[in-house]
């Protein structure tokens, strides 16, 4: 079984600064993947951003990038620059090489102080 | 248009009630999968489905029922609604490997009085 930690309940950052939102995971599988997604007031869930677990370097999507330690289980991400549309709920997510789902974090609820 | 649909968008039932929650893609996807979104909790998975005919148990599928008789739909039933059930419900699906994540519908809330 999978299990994902999102340990940060809240982060508040002021516009056009950067900010990391903390994301640790647990998984047996040696080929799995993580995913970062963003899910505003519209309740919609939109992909930010995903790492395949066999690459080493870090995924970068124009302001969002990610630290991806794998030795530590860690996947934080970065947003830079951040913009008041960036305010949401962000939840981290692993999937590993079976057939059943998406185990995601609690969240992390983004507010952007204009 | 392609993509994931759900309805209804709102739904408010009563205790004791059956209500079915609608889920239809367009993608062609083979998998298919139900969550609930709760406070605290994250997003859980309920069911999921690897083909027409296939489902299986997810994290908490007590008191639903699925079923996946066209690759399209993937309806979700509520047999006998509780309080607890009340929640934003999640249609998503992904393709033979997940690597490129999950497209999701746009969520059910439903609240049962």
């Amino acid at each position: 079984a999978q299990t994902v930690t999102q340990s940060q309940p809240e982060m508040s950052v002021q516009e056009a600064e950067t900010v990391t939102l903390s994301c640790t995971y647990d998984t047996s599988e040696s080929d799995y993947y993580l995913f970062w997604y963003k899910q505003p007031p519209s309740r919609q869930m939109i992909l930010v951003i995903r790492q395949e677990a066999y690459k080493q370097q870090n995924a970068t999507e124009n302001r969002f990038s990610v630290n991806f330690q794998k030795a530590a289980k860690s996947f934080s991400l970065k947003i830079s620059d951040s913009q008041l549309g960036d305010a949401a709920m962000y939840f981290c997510a692993s999937l590993g090489g079976g057939a059943d789902g998406l185990t995601f974090g609690k969240g992390t609820h983004l507010i952007i102080q204009p | 248009d392609a993509g994931i649909t759900q309805s209804p968008r709102y739904k408010i039932t009563e205790t004791g009630r059956q209500v079915t929650l609608m889920c239809h893609q367009t993608w062609s996807h083979s998998y298919m999968f139900w969550y609930r979104q709760d406070l605290g909790h994250g997003l859980r998975l309920i069911y999921y489905s690897a083909a027409a005919d296939i489902t299986d148990k997810g994290e908490v599928p007590d008191g639903y029922v699925v079923s996946r008789s066209k690759t399209e739909n993937f309806p979700l039933t509520l047999e006998s609604a509780t309080r607890s059930q009340t929640s934003v419900y999640f249609c998503a699906s992904r393709g033979s490997t997940g690597r490129y994540g999950y497209t999701f519908g746009s969520g059910t809330r439903l609240t049962v009085v």
